[in-house]
């Protein structure tokens, strides 16, 4: 069965930072590409970046380029989603998503809540 | 502002059917694969339909997807009320290199 299991969200001030992981199980980690997907409460599914299966090429959204970074370790079947210059705006839950390919995510974690408050 | 074009709300009787819309362009439906996801309240999405008409092990054929063109349709008949949900339609977008969604859909089922 596939697991995707989100952490390492929280509350952090205006301008601060935060990193995600996704830790997956039940598949071959290393064969697909991973996404984060995010949420605020109340809204729709707004994209944030995906990343191929062995890294070497990632996308983002305009909305968070040059502040987000995606990366993953297939060793250790986790994702990331290091998250600097968080603004309020960024406040919402993070999904991580197994990729069919970029568009189409097969399978969703549980999503991490991620508030960015004074 | 979504790239993609869904209706806020749908509505219809226990039984009945119903359609949600997905309206893109050439750089994004009218080349790429749809994909249509449900979320009922609370829960994370989770796919409905893949490759514009495809449905994932243990979703009812009760659920369909078509797509022509630039535009994208999810059908669903045999209504029930635990099909009240958020649906989104998503895809890659060619020229953005982006993923992109729809901005939703509400489900009720009267």
């Amino acid at each position: 069965e596939v697991q995707l299991v989100e952490s390492g969200g929280g509350l952090v001030q205006p301008g601060g930072s935060l990193r995600l992981s996704c830790a997956a199980s039940g598949f071959i980690f290393s064969s697909y590409a991973m996404s984060w997907v995010r949420q605020t409460p109340g809204k729709g599914l707004q994209w944030v970046s995906a990343i191929t299966t062995g890294g070497d090429s990632t996308y983002y959204a305009d909305s968070v380029k040059g502040r987000f970074t995606i990366s993953r370790d297939n060793s250790k079947n986790t994702l990331y989603l290091q998250m600097n210059s968080l603004r309020a705006e960024d406040t919402a839950v993070y999904y991580c998503a197994k990729d069919r390919f970029f568009g189409s995510s097969a399978s969703w974690g549980q999503g991490t809540l991620v508030t960015v408050s004074s | 502002q979504s790239v993609l074009t869904q209706p806020p709300s749908v509505s219809a009787a226990p039984g009945q059917k119903v359609t949600i819309s997905c309206s893109g362009s050439s750089s994004n439906i009218g080349n790429n694969y749809v994909s249509w996801y449900h979320q009922l309240p609370g829960t994370a999405p989770k796919l409905l339909i893949f490759d514009n008409n495809k449905r994932p092990s243990g979703i009812p054929d009760r659920f369909s997807g078509s797509k022509s063109g630039t535009s994208a349709t999810l059908g669903i008949t045999g209504l029930q009320t635990g099909d009240e949900a958020d649906y989104y339609c998503g895809t890659w977008d060619g020229s953005l290199n982006v993923v992109v969604f729809g901005g939703g859909t509400k489900l009720t089922v009267l």
